[in-house]
């Protein structure tokens, strides 16, 4: 059984410039959260798709955007990066819609300068 | 909303003496409670969860926690720490509004003293 993936491990982008993040699900999941974990804090809820759709999210602007693919991976753009976007981001699967056990991986580092 | 509470922002225990980490939350029904430890640099790894049923759960390496309705409490307990587990430790409940979403606390950084 394959776990969560992410890539890349790290990344250092300037302010203003875009990013994506990818995150392959572990085998037979098909929900795919992703949460930003700022240093010394908890990893928040960005969002979450299913069946290639968003559902739900979290207290992020519209310059968080993600894509959900047929294969169940995921990606996260974030658009016009600020100094606070720096931050671990975490990508989670889940068997279904209604799970709320997650997997998470290994994250994506991110730095803005 | 709900809210998940770690008082402890750092502890510090002996290799072998016993471990307790609190943990709060605030939600009306029966929460659905998780433990997740992260070691540095790492991501998210699931210790143990709660549902329902028996409020006395075990998990992996060793650990337990006590779901505790009363004292609106999900604390997780090791009886002898190893310094293998020197990591973050967060606690985290299960929320749904539009998505199934995990609330997390602010995190309790585990010390081992040799």
């Amino acid at each position: 059984e394959t776990g969560v993936t992410q890539s890349p491990t790290h990344l250092i982008k300037t302010r203003g410039q875009q990013v994506t993040l990818r995150c392959s699900s572990q085998s037979g999941h098909n929900t795919v959260s992703w949460y930003q974990q700022a240093l010394g804090q908890g990893p928040q809820f960005i969002f979450q798709y299913y069946r290639e759709e968003e559902n739900g999210r979290g207290n992020f602007p519209p310059r968080f955007s993600g894509l959900q693919f047929p294969n169940y991976s995921s990606e996260l753009n974030v658009n016009a990066l600020e100094l606070d976007d720096s931050a671990l981001y975490l990508c989670a699967s889940s068997s279904s819609l209604g799970a709320y056990e997650q997997y998470f991986g290994p994250g994506t580092r991110l730095t803005v300068t | 909303a709900q809210s998940v509470t770690q008082p402890d922002i750092h502890i510090t225990v002996s290799e072998g003496a016993s471990l307790e980490l609190r943990c709060n939350y605030s939600y009306g029904a029966t929460p659905y409670l998780f433990w997740y430890v992260q070691s540095p640099g790492q991501g998210l790894q699931l210790l143990l969860k709660y549902f329902s049923g028996d409020t006395l759960v075990q998990g992996i390496k060793g650990f337990e926690a006590e779901f505790k309705r009363s004292q609106s409490s999900f604390n997780l307990r090791k009886p002898s720490v190893h310094w293998s587990d020197a990591a973050e430790y967060f606690c985290a409940v299960g929320e749904m509004d539009s998505s199934y979403k995990l609330i997390f606390g602010s995190g309790t950084r585990l010390l081992v003293r040799p």
